[in-house]
């Protein structure tokens, strides 16, 4: 099956940039996702990005995707406190049968 | 609209003992998920339903969990016997078909095995 590795802390400071990064071994995989999970509660789908594509924006988040070195990121643009949680990267093919990884947990200092 | 319902949200139980939990996904979502995240990792798919029928169940460990949907909305996972290591939060997602993107995630129960 596939492997989805993360690193599992980051912090940075209200305003900064958040860049959190995520591999993955199926290059079979055609949709790579982020999640964003909260204290006590489920994970929440911020954005996700097709394997053909390099690039996606969304208002203050930015997925790169490098295909053929199966690594996956996601940028938060001026970070706010709201932005503290733990962040999920996950791959499936076809939209279905999902791997996630085990999570970076972002702490945002004001 | 209404979310994905799950309860109990807190479940604490010996090991060896039987445990029940209940999924209401959102209205009109044929497929459900459920999932095991244990502490410190991602969720890990258990089964995987559409409809009524099983798509994917090969990560459930079959001699003691079991899950069903009978009516093809609402899910019951059961543990029976559970064991210490089944301590985990128990997630489920419904999603409108199997072709669609996104995936909506209930609350959660978080299972204490002692």
């Amino acid at each position: 099956g596939e492997d989805v590795e993360q690193s599992l802390f980051l912090s940075v400071r209200e305003g900064d940039s958040s860049v959190i990064n995520c591999t993955y071994t199926d290059s079979s995989s055609t949709y790579l996702y982020w999640y964003k999970q909260e204290p006590g509660a489920g994970l929440q789908l911020l954005t996700y990005i097709f394997s053909n594509m390099d690039m996606k924006q969304d208002q203050r988040l930015t997925v790169l995707l490098n295909k053929k070195d199966k690594h996956l990121s996601l940028r938060i643009a001026d970070t706010q406190t709201g932005d503290s949680a733990i962040y999920f990267c996950a791959a499936s093919y076809n939209f279905n049968k999902f791997y996630f990884g085990s999570g970076t947990k972002l702490n945002v200092k004001p | 609209e209404a979310g994905v319902a799950q309860s109990p949200r807190y479940k604490i139980i010996e090991k060896r003992q039987s445990v029940a939990f209940w999924c209401n996904p959102i209205s009109g979502h044929a497929t459900l998920y459920w999932y095991q995240q244990i502490l410190g990792q991602g969720p890990k798919l258990l089964i995987q339903f559409q409809n009524n029928g099983v798509v994917d169940d090969s990560q459930l460990p079959k001699d003691r969990f079991s899950a069903e949907r009978l009516k093809g909305v609402d899910s019951t996972l059961k543990i029976q016997p559970a064991k210490l290591e089944d301590s985990a939060v128990y997630l489920c997602a419904s999603k409108q078909g199997v072709s669609t993107d996104t995936q909506y995630f209930g609350p959660g129960t978080r299972l204490t095995v002692l």
